[in-house]
C-alpha cells in the first residue's frame, strides 16, 4: 500500500527518445508535484498541479509536459531526450498547495533516467 | 524565495557517535520537514517541525523559528543512518525549497 508510487524505477533511453514517468497517490492529497535531482543531490520543484490544474511551472524546458488525468495521478512526459535530461526525478503529494501550515509532502522513491 | 542553508556539508562518524546538523533559513516559515535520503536513494519523512521539539527513537528535532534554524540530533548513530539529510521549508504560496543537505557517513 504505497503512498506514492512512480514507474519505471529505472529507465535507460537514447537521446533525441520520448519517453513518460507516471505517478500515483493513494493519500487523498489535492497537490501533486515533480521534483528532480541533479547529479549533486540538489532537489528542485519543476512542476506543481492542484486537483489537476498546474499552478507552478519553474521555467521547465517546453520538452518536460505533465498531465494529470485526475488529482491522484500526475505524470511526466519528456520530448526530445537530452543528456543534461539524466536525473532522478521524484513524484510528490500533499494535501494542499503552498506553504499553509501542517501542509506535509510526501515522495515517491525516485525514476532514475540515464540519457545515453 | 526563501534560501536554506545546511551545516556541515559532510559529516564522519564512527558507529555510537552523536550528532547535530543545522539548518538555516532566511524568511519566515509555515513548514519545516527533515528528510533521510538512504543510499537506495529513498527520501524519507523524518519530521514535519515547523517549530518546537519532536523526538523519534534515536532521532530529535528542534526549530526555533524566531531564529530561523532547526537542528536535527542523531544519537548513538548506526551505519543504517548513513546518506543525506535534507531540510525543506516553505511559506504562503512557495513550493517547499530543499537545501543542499548533509551527507552522512558512519562508519563501523
Amino acid at each position: 500500500d504505497t503512498a506514492v508510487s512512480q514507474t519505471p524505477k529505472y529507465l535507460v533511453t537514447q537521446m533525441g527518445n520520448d519517453k513518460s514517468i507516471k505517478c500515483e497517490q493513494n493519500l487523498g492529497h489535492d497537490t501533486m508535484y515533480w521534483y528532480k535531482q541533479d547529479s549533486k543531490k540538489f532537489l528542485k520543484i519543476m512542476f506543481s498541479y492542484n486537483n489537476k490544474e498546474l499552478i507552478i511551472n519553474e521555467t521547465v524546458p517546453n520538452r518536460f509536459s505533465p498531465k494529470s488525468p485526475d488529482k491522484a495521478h500526475l505524470n511526466l512526459h519528456i520530448n526530445s531526450l537530452e543528456l543534461g535530461d539524466s536525473a532522478v526525478y521524484f513524484c510528490a503529494s500533499s494535501p494542499m498547495t503552498g506553504g499553509t501550515s501542517g501542509n506535509t509532502i510526501y515522495f515517491g522513491e525516485g525514476s532514475w533516467l540515464t540519457v545515453v | 524565495g526563501i534560501q536554506v542553508e545546511q551545516s556541515p556539508p559532510d559529516l564522519i562518524l564512527q558507529e555510537g557517535a552523536n550528532s547535530t546538523l543545522r539548518c538555516n533559513f532566511s524568511d519566515s516559515v509555515n513548514n519545516l520537514q527533515w528528510f533521510h535520503q538512504n543510499p537506495w536513494g529513498q527520501l524519507i519523512n523524518l519530521f514535519y517541525i515547523p517549530s518546537g521539539t519532536k523526538q523519534n527513537g534515536r532521532l530529535s528535532a528542534t526549530t526555533v523559528a524566531t531564529e530561523r534554524y532547526s537542528l536535527l540530533y542523531i544519537s548513538s548513530s548506526q551505519t543504517t543512518d548513513s546518506g543525506v539529510y535534507f531540510c525543506a521549508v516553505n511559506s504562503g504560496y512557495s513550493t517547499l525549497t530543499f537545501g543542499k543537505g548533509t551527507m552522512l557517513l558512519v562508519s563501523p
